[in-house]
């Protein structure tokens, strides 16, 4: 699977956009960009994921440049429940493929 | 709606001793997978399956099996337990050909004194 690099930590006032980069210089043709979080100690929980177009659901939208090597998850409008780490995974979509979970950016929601 | 369920939800064992975790998928998924999470550390894969055939394999020990049911219900079974097995054990699930979302489950938090 190809590797992803994201910030250790982000900070976001309440109520304003979240925006969490992640960097995938050699994602492959067929592999997918996933959004995952964790709240503390809580089931891993999946946010979103694409694989060359923009997508957009009712927890977050996913921007991924047109060369795919890197993406953006926003959240359009952080609440304090949102304070999580933020996991950015590539890989296949076929049955059976594990996630590797990276570090991770720890996004911190201030009031 | 019905999410993943994982029993029990906390367990304590001791060194050497055995324990199993079950895991309930969301109803009509087909492929069930395992991660172990240590203290201060992000989910690392142990093992999958897909229509009760293991799939994947990760970085599972020796001490460690699993199983998928007819019933795609999956059960991790550890023996010889360490110190070092203590952790959050997370069961997720997925329908094999919708692309590859896992959906998981809370966990069970063994701890091994």
């Amino acid at each position: 699977d190809a590797k992803t690099t994201q910030p250790t930590s982000m900070d976001c006032a309440e109520g304003r956009a979240a925006n969490l980069p992640c960097n995938h210089s050699t994602i492959s043709g067929n592999e997918y960009v996933y959004w995952y979080r964790q709240i503390h100690s809580q089931g891993p929980q999946y946010i979103i994921h694409g694989l060359k177009n923009n997508e957009t659901n009712e927890m977050a939208s996913l921007i991924i440049t047109e060369d795919r090597k890197s993406s953006t998850l926003i959240l359009p409008h952080a609440t304090l429940r949102d304070t999580a780490v933020y996991y950015c995974i590539v890989r296949v979509a076929t049955y059976g493929q594990n996630f590797v979970f990276g570090p991770g950016t720890r996004l911190s929601v201030l009031p | 709606a019905a999410g993943v369920i994982q029993s029990p939800r906390h367990l304590i064992k001791e060194k050497r001793e055995t324990a199993t975790l079950k895991c309930y998928p969301i109803p009509r998924h087909d492929t069930v997978y395992w991660y172990q999470q240590g203290p201060g550390q992000d989910p690392q894969f142990l093992i999958s399956f897909y229509e009760k055939m293991q799939s994947d394999k990760g970085s599972i020990p020796d001490r460690f099996s699993a199983q998928q049911f007819s019933d795609y219900h999956s059960e991790l079974n550890m023996s010889s337990l360490e110190l070092g097995d203590s952790a959050l054990y997370f069961c997720a699930s997925s329908l094999g050909d919708r692309g590859g979302e896992q959906y998981f489950g809370p966990g069970t938090r063994l701890t091994v004194t």
